[in-house]
């Protein structure tokens, strides 16, 4: 069966520090992979998903990046983070084809 | 683009209540259909789904049916328990060229005893 992984599961962080949240898969091979943001009392905002290696497609421009070095692998980062940064950070996988995303369990991300 | 719509909450409702949560959507294409669950502090968890038009989706009491021509998947359950409290989020997923997944803003649900 697959499973996903993500961490750290809270995190505490300056402004201007940098940021990197990492995610991964097991159990399957080219999942298509996300990374959604859940601000306070609202909904999801997806912020970047992927298709394959190196494929990333950004929807909401940012001083967020991801990346995607190995197949199972999807990486979160920021060089500077800021106030509005804040918010619980969700990644997920799906078999291609509009088939349901699994979720991780989260990070929760301040930055004071 | 493509959207989707949800009844604005928090929707509280006492135990063995009907519940209704609509959501309408905008897609280009043909999109398929998904109700998703977020209980307090976890992640999302699907909670049912549909692929094409007039398929209705079932799980856990909860049911929804994609309707084309009102573009809507709304979801009921005839008795909603305590342990129903949570977000209920509709979404959808059109296949493109690539695998895209649209959320709507989420409805919180309150059950009391």
């Amino acid at each position: 069966s697959q499973t996903i992984h993500q961490w750290p599961a809270t995190l505490v962080q300056p402004v201007g520090s940098p940021l990197s949240l990492e995610c991964t898969v097991e159990g399957t091979s080219n999942p298509n992979l996300y990374w959604y943001r859940q601000a306070a009392g609202r909904g999801l905002q997806l912020l970047f998903y992927s298709v394959g290696i190196g494929q990333i497609s950004s929807e909401v421009p940012q001083n967020l990046s991801a990346s995607r070095p190995q197949d199972r692998q999807f990486i979160l980062s920021s060089k500077k983070l800021l106030l509005s940064d804040s918010g619980f950070y969700l990644c997920a996988w799906s078999f291609p084809g509009n088939s349901p995303l699994h979720f991780g369990n989260g990070t929760r991300l301040t930055v004071t | 683009g493509d959207s989707v719509t949800q009844m604005e909450g928090p929707v509280t409702l006492s135990e063995e209540a009907f519940l209704t949560i609509n959501c309408t959507y905008t897609a280009t294409g043909y999109p398929s259909l998904f109700w998703y669950v977020q209980y307090p502090g976890e992640g999302l968890q699907l909670l049912l789904k549909a692929t094409k038009a007039d398929d209705k989706g079932s799980n856990k009491g909860f049911e929804a049916t994609y309707r084309k021509e009102t573009t809507s998947f709304h979801l009921e359950k005839g008795s909603v328990q305590v342990s129903d409290s949570a977000v209920y989020f509709c979404a959808l997923s059109e296949k493109t060229s690539y695998d895209k997944v649209i959320f709507g803003p989420g409805t919180s649900l309150s059950v009391i005893p």
